[in-house]
Parts: C-alpha cells; structure tokens; sequence
C-alpha cells in the first residue's frame, strides 16, 4: 500500500468550476509538499504545509494532522492549469510521492 | 525566488558510457538536495538525499555505485550514472532545500537521459 495516496488520478473540469485535490498519508510527517508538473517535466512547488491552511492566488491548501489529510483547491480554474500535481510527504529527510493528479481544465 | 539550475536539459550517450547531471542553487544555500527519477507516466520517485560535506543517503533500491552523488558545496551537487544502459534512461531531477527560507524545495528542469 503506497504510504501517500491522491485522490482522484484524472480530472477534467471547464474552466471556471472549483477543483479540489486530495491527499492522504499513513504516518507522521514534517511536512507536506504540493507540487505543480508541466507536460515539459518542469516542477513547481506550490506549498509547503505542516499545519493549518496557506493561498496563493487562486491556489488554497489544506493540513489536516490529526486526519493525515491535505487538500489542493483551485478557484476559478483556468486552463493554463492543466497540469499533474503530485503530493509529498517528507519523513525527516525521506520524502515519499503521491502517485499524482492529472487536472486537464478545458475552456 | 530562488533559482535551482540543473544541466544538462537532455543528453543522449551510447550505453556503457557515464554521464554527469548538475544542479546549482544559484542564490541560496542548499544543505541538502535530493534525486529523482520519474518514468513516463509515473510520479516521482526519490533516488537518494544529498548532504554537503557528506555520503548521499540512497532510498532503498537504488545502487549507490552506479548512480554517484557529489555535493561538494552548499550549491553544487552531482549525479552521475556510471556505465549508464538503456533501462536507465528516465528523467531525473534535482531538488534543494533552502534553509533560509523555511525549508521550501526548489527544483531543477530535469534532465531527460536517453540511453542508446
């Protein structure tokens, strides 16, 4: 069983609607981390979580400790979203993947 | 925001050859900086930590004798695939952690290694 689960895998929303990616773990953790994929491979991070709630823009993310759970949320998607965004978990210095979410936002 | 510089962008070598991966932070020190690998379609998957002025720790799986890691400096370290064969090719990226900015990671573009 992968220690970081995401849920969904795929998504496709039209632009506008509210998106919201989800991501659970299985142990105790320092921090996590949602990453940002491009279909060229470049990697962004988003946020860097170990409590409570953080936004940036049109990007909201959720901790939740004692759940072991973390949300993504995009307002007002746009296309230029499309991306696979990845969960990680960080264990000390050991960092473990969610397997990623492919948003595809259609205008 | 900080800049983490990986090269080469895509390299592709003759099997049995070894090539050599940077990656810079280009204005912040990183103590430590990780490897990743990430096959088509699949996430990534953490090769190994890189602490400067000590052994690279490798996750569990990854044969450390092939794949040499060097961090020689608060902003350089180096991944080297020794005697690189085609089921080596993959992306790999880099990421650093800066210490001054609340651990946040910063990554490298990849590097795409194509093994002939």
């Amino acid at each position: 069983k992968n220690e970081v689960e995401q849920s969904p895998q795929n998504l496709t929303a039209q632009e506008g609607e509210f998106i919201t990616i989800n991501c659970s773990y299985s142990v105790g953790i320092s921090a996590l981390h949602w990453l940002q994929q491009h279909p060229g491979g470049g990697i962004v991070s988003l946020f860097m979580l170990s409590s409570g709630k953080k936004k940036h823009g049109r990007l909201i993310a959720t901790i939740n400790i004692q759940e072991k759970h973390s949300s993504l949320h995009i307002t007002a998607s746009h296309p230029r979203d499309s991306a696979v965004y990845i969960c990680a978990v960080r264990f000390s210095n050991d960092m473990r993947f969610g397997a990623g979410t492919r948003l595809t936002v259609k205008p | 925001g900080a800049v983490v510089s990986q090269h080469p962008s895509w390299v592709i070598c003759k099997s049995g050859t070894s090539v050599k991966i940077e990656c810079r932070s280009l204005d912040f020190q990183a103590t430590t900086m990780f490897w990743y690998r990430q096959f088509p379609k699949q996430s990534l998957m953490l090769m190994a930590t890189s602490n400067e002025g000590s052994k690279a720790t490798y996750e569990q799986g990854v044969e450390k004798d092939k794949f040499l890691i060097n961090h020689a400096s608060l902003t350089l370290s180096t991944l080297t695939v020794t005697s690189a064969h085609p089921e080596d090719s993959s992306f790999y990226i880099c990421s650093a952690k800066d210490r001054a900015a609340d651990e946040k990671l910063f990554f490298g573009s990849g590097t795409q290694l194509s093994v002939l």
